[in-house]
């Protein structure tokens, strides 16, 4: 079966410097990837998409990659504000627009 | 705008009681699904429908009914309601074609 790992449940960052998550997964590749945010008692947002056949996606501060040789995509977050502290989730495509999550990576941008 | 609306935001049943979770979108979405959300795992995917009178089931069905007898409505039902279903349900509609997915702001269950 699928399985998703993000690098670590909870990454601390200084202010200013370039925040970097991990995705990885197992099994078979998928059409596209997506990252998500979340905050505290709200639903996900979409971020990125990113499909098979693109390297790198570029939206303002955001930056992901994917390899489908690694089965793995990067996410960066350049010039990180206090306001990016969220959680982060990364979800693969299963079909149909359903997506298989994983359990995400808690952001804090210390001042 | 509206975009993705759940009702209730918080709920709390009790073991054995059945309810309906609505969720109603705005956007003329063909896709709707639902996903719970527990502490320490990635959300789940419940079941998930790619236009009215289309249902299917995802990872984790048992338990929950859906119908979708129109684009903009796709409510989840429990059946009879257990603590194991005590979780955070989302949500979400999009267009086919990897488009983007929109979540609702979540409906807080509790089964005592």
């Amino acid at each position: 079966s699928q399985k998703i790992e993000q690098n670590s449940e909870a990454l601390n960052i200084q202010e200013g410097k370039t925040a970097t998550l991990t995705c990885n997964y197992t099994n078979y590749s998928p059409a596209y990837l997506q990252w998500y945010r979340q905050d505290p008692g709200r639903g996900p947002v979409f971020l990125l998409l990113i499909r098979e056949n693109e390297k790198e996606k570029r939206k303002e501060r955001l930056k992901v990659t994917f390899d489908t040789t690694l089965k793995q995509s990067l996410f960066h977050i350049t010039a990180s504000q206090p306001a990016d502290s969220a959680t982060y989730l990364c979800a693969l495509e299963t079909g149909a627009n359903n997506l298989f999550f994983g359990t995400g990576t808690r952001l804090t941008v210390i001042p | 705008n509206a975009g993705v609306t759940q009702t209730p935001k918080f709920q709390v049943l009790k073991t054995g009681q059945s309810m309906t979770l609505q969720c109603a979108q705005d956007m003329n979405h063909e896709y709707m699904s639902w996903y719970r959300q527990d502490p320490g795992m990635g959300l789940r995917l419940i079941h998930y429908s790619v236009g009215a009178g289309i249902t299917d089931q995802g990872e984790v069905p048992n338990g929950y009914n859906v119908s979708r007898s129109t684009t903009e409505d796709f409510p989840l039902r429990l059946l009879s309601a257990a603590p194991s279903q005590t979780s955070v349900y989302f949500c979400a509609s999009s267009q086919p074609g990897g488009n983007t997915i929109y979540f609702g702001e979540g409906s807080w269950l509790t089964v005592v």
